[in-house]
């Protein structure tokens, strides 16, 4: 059962639009979330996060939105650019249980391609 | 230079042979993990470990082990028991007094079975 879905597969956005990548959780216990950007062949690197206790976090042209009763979270690119392109992934992390670790749950990612 | 290596960057294997990946890390940090990627499919771990000499299973353990000597060295070896191991490797760590969560990742190693 994913517990992290990333409905898009794909999105193209014409180069200098807004990009919005979607994401949904189901488990509740869930109070970080994160997006990571991946080019082919190469690791994930980190582009923004935000905890339950936020709505909003910005970071020049990326914004992530959390809405918790929807079980929604959101990433805008704007304005995007041809370098955008990429996969994005969305991962969620609940506080570990005792001596546990932190463990992040990935989404499937969004293969955004921003068209010049 | 602060960051995560993996090598090599690709490898092949023959069937039946055991093939040992491994993870550099010199970000001084605690806990080390090892996910595995397919096409269309997010990142699902194999292994973690949050401190020298343990480490945990993850979802897709089966046909893997790991070892934890050394702070800064995770390697994965992947047995002949799994039973479809072409895939891109990826290794992070985290730092886990930080308390965000976030994982540092490796540039990742494409393993081809023949």
């Amino acid at each position: 059962d994913q517990q992290v879905k990333q409905n898009s597969p794909s999105l193209s956005v014409q180069e200098g639009r807004i990009s919005i990548l979607n994401c949904d959780y189901t488990n509740s216990m869930f109070d970080y979330f994160l997006w990571y950007k991946k080019y082919p062949a190469e690791g994930p690197t980190f582009l923004i996060s935000i905890s339950s206790i936020k709505d909003k976090n910005e970071d020049g042209r990326f914004t992530v939105f959390l809405n918790k009763s929807a079980k929604h979270l959101s990433l805008h690119i704007v304005p995007s650019q041809p370098g955008d392109s990429a996969v994005y992934f969305c991962a969620a992390s609940a506080k570990p249980t005792g001596a546990g670790s932190y463990q992040l749950t990935f989404g499937k990612g969004t293969k955004l391609s921003v068209i010049p | 230079d602060g960051g995560i290596t993996q090598s090599p960057k690709y490898l092949f294997r023959k069937e039946g042979q055991n093939v040992t990946l491994s993870c550099e890390q010199n970000l001084n940090h605690d806990a080390m993990y090892w996910y595995r990627q397919d096409p269309g499919q997010g990142l699902r771990l194999i292994y973690y470990s949050q401190i020298v000499n343990d480490f945990q299973k993850g979802d897709i353990a089966e046909g893997y082990s790991v070892s934890r000597e050394k702070k800064e060295s995770f390697p994965l070896t992947v047995t002949s028991a799994q039973k479809n191991p072409t895939a891109f490797y990826l290794c992070a760590s985290s730092p886990e007094d930080r308390g965000t969560n976030e994982q540092f990742f490796g540039p990742g190693t494409r393993l081809t079975v023949l």
